[in-house]
């Protein structure tokens, strides 16, 4: 069974920092591009980021880029996001999401997803 | 930046009925890679549908997927209990950035 669990969510003050990480397991992980996606409750989802098999591709979002950082360890079947200077309207809740692509490659469409991992940012 | 507009916002309708749920972009969506999600309270997205008609592995055959270029439909044949969600269209062929539309509700009336 294809498993996604998000972790290193909590509140945080603006400006500050917060490491997201994502363990999986049920597929083999370096098969696979992964992505960060956030949504605010009640709105649809934004996507973030997304790294491909062996972290030679990464894209960001414009919103986040500068202050977010994806990355991979292919020998700990896991996935982070470094989000650094955190601002308000970062508060959503991140899923780490699989990329149905072929190869490893990254062509963003999402076919497993996490439950989430809820950050907060305010003071 | 694809801009996807989904309407109607909310659908109210009864079980058995048929659901049709639109998804407009602002461009042309490249290669018709546009993909439809549903979403249920406390759950993440289930990817229901990719390549604008192909049916994701386990969906049922009551779901389809229509249209090409600007517009596309997601269909839902008779609607059973579970089908009440929210319902979200994607598009991943002009990506990065990828978008999402708004959602469409699809309530029981």
């Amino acid at each position: 069974e294809v498993q996604l669990v998000e972790s290193g969510g909590g509140l945080v003050q603006p400006g500050r920092s917060l490491r997201l990480s994502c363990a999986v397991s049920g597929f083999r992980f370096d098969d696979y591009a992964m992505h960060w996606v956030r949504q605010v409750p009640g709105k649809g989802p934004e996507w973030v980021s997304g790294i491909d098999w062996n972290s030679d591709t990464v894209v960001y979002a414009d919103s986040v880029k500068g202050r977010f950082t994806i990355s991979r360890d292919n020998a700990r079947n896991s996935l982070y996001l470094q989000m650094n200077s955190l601002k308000a309207e970062d508060t959503a809740l991140y899923y780490c999401a699989r990329d149905k692509g072929i190869g490893g490659v990254v062509i963003a469409l999402f076919d497993s997803w996490g439950q989430g991992t809820l950050v907060t940012v305010s003071s | 930046e694809i801009v996807l507009t989904q309407s109607p916002d909310t659908l109210s309708l009864s079980p058995g009925e048929r659901a049709t749920l639109s998804c407009r972009a602002r461009q042309t969506v490249t290669n018709n890679y546009l993909a439809w999600y549903q979403q249920k309270p406390g759950q993440a997205p289930r990817l229901l549908i990719y390549g604008a008609y192909t049916r994701a592995a386990g969906i049922p055959d009551r779901f389809s997927g229509s249209g090409s270029g600007t517009d596309f439909t997601l269909t839902i044949s008779s609607l059973e209990p579970e089908d009440f969600a929210v319902y979200f269209c994607q598009q991943y062929g002009s990506s990065p950035p990828l978008t999402f539309g708004g959602g469409t509700k699809v309530e029981i009336k």
